[in-house]
């Protein structure tokens, strides 16, 4: 069974720090893409940002609300996609989610989500 | 930067009738990597169609999309009670991979 499963949300002051986990079971976590879309409360859809795989250098790719605030990473040995988010803002208050195309293949649609962990700055 | 608009921000309808949703793009979205999800409450999102008109897996093919270049569409034929939800439009031809603002069909 394909999972993923974030952790690490709660409460920050604004000026805080926060790091975000994603682990991954079921698929090929090595081989995806992934990327964080987050939603703020009772608002639509945010996409945050991507990583790429190893062969594709791991190459990040960001929203312009969070460039230079938040960092995506990955551990393949862990299967695991972070998200590292300093200089927190209020605005930055939503459900964030992991994601990935997973059988659809690399930069493709987000096929595959968790179910959310709430960051409220 | 390619920007989404969706239309109508909210779709009344009844159960039985036919949704079409549409999604307009600032600019040529590449090789049509335009998707559709549904968004019911206090869930995470659900593909419904990528490629614009690529039904995903295990998605009733009473959703349907189609469209090239800026203009999109899903279509829901036959609307069922648990249909009236959120949806949402996505580019992920070029980064960043916007998300349209979203429609709200209601009954």
């Amino acid at each position: 069974e394909v999972q993923l499963v974030e952790s690490g949300g709660g409460l920050v002051k604004p000026g805080g720090s926060l790091r975000l986990s994603c682990v991954v079971s079921g698929f090929n976590f090595n081989n995806a893409w992934m990327s964080w879309v987050r939603q703020a409360p009772g608002r639509g859809l945010e996409w945050v940002g991507r990583i790429k795989n190893k062969i594709n250098g791991e190459t990040t790719d960001y929203a312009e609300p969070v460039k230079g605030r938040f960092t995506i990473s990955r551990d393949d040995s862990k299967n695991t996609l972070y998200l590292q988010m300093k200089t927190l803002k209020t605005e930055d208050t939503a459900a964030y989610y992991c994601a990935t195309g997973g059988p659809l293949g690399i930069d493709s649609a987000l096929q595959l989500w968790g179910h959310g962990t709430t960051v409220t700055v | 930067e390619i920007l989404l608009t969706q239309f109508p921000d909210t779709l009344s309808l009844s159960p039985g009738e036919r949704a079409t949703l549409s999604c307009r793009a600032s600019q040529s979205v590449s090789s049509s990597y335009l998707a559709w999800y549904q968004q019911k409450p206090g869930q995470a999102p659900r593909l419904l169609i990528y490629a614009a008109s690529s039904r995903a897996t295990g998605i009733p093919d009473r959703f349907s999309g189609s469209g090239s270049g800026t203009d999109f569409t899903l279509t829901i034929n036959r609307l069922q009670p648990e249909d009236f939800v959120m949806y949402y439009c996505q580019q992920y031809g070029s980064s960043p991979h916007r998300f349209g603002q979203g429609t709200k069909l209601e009954i």
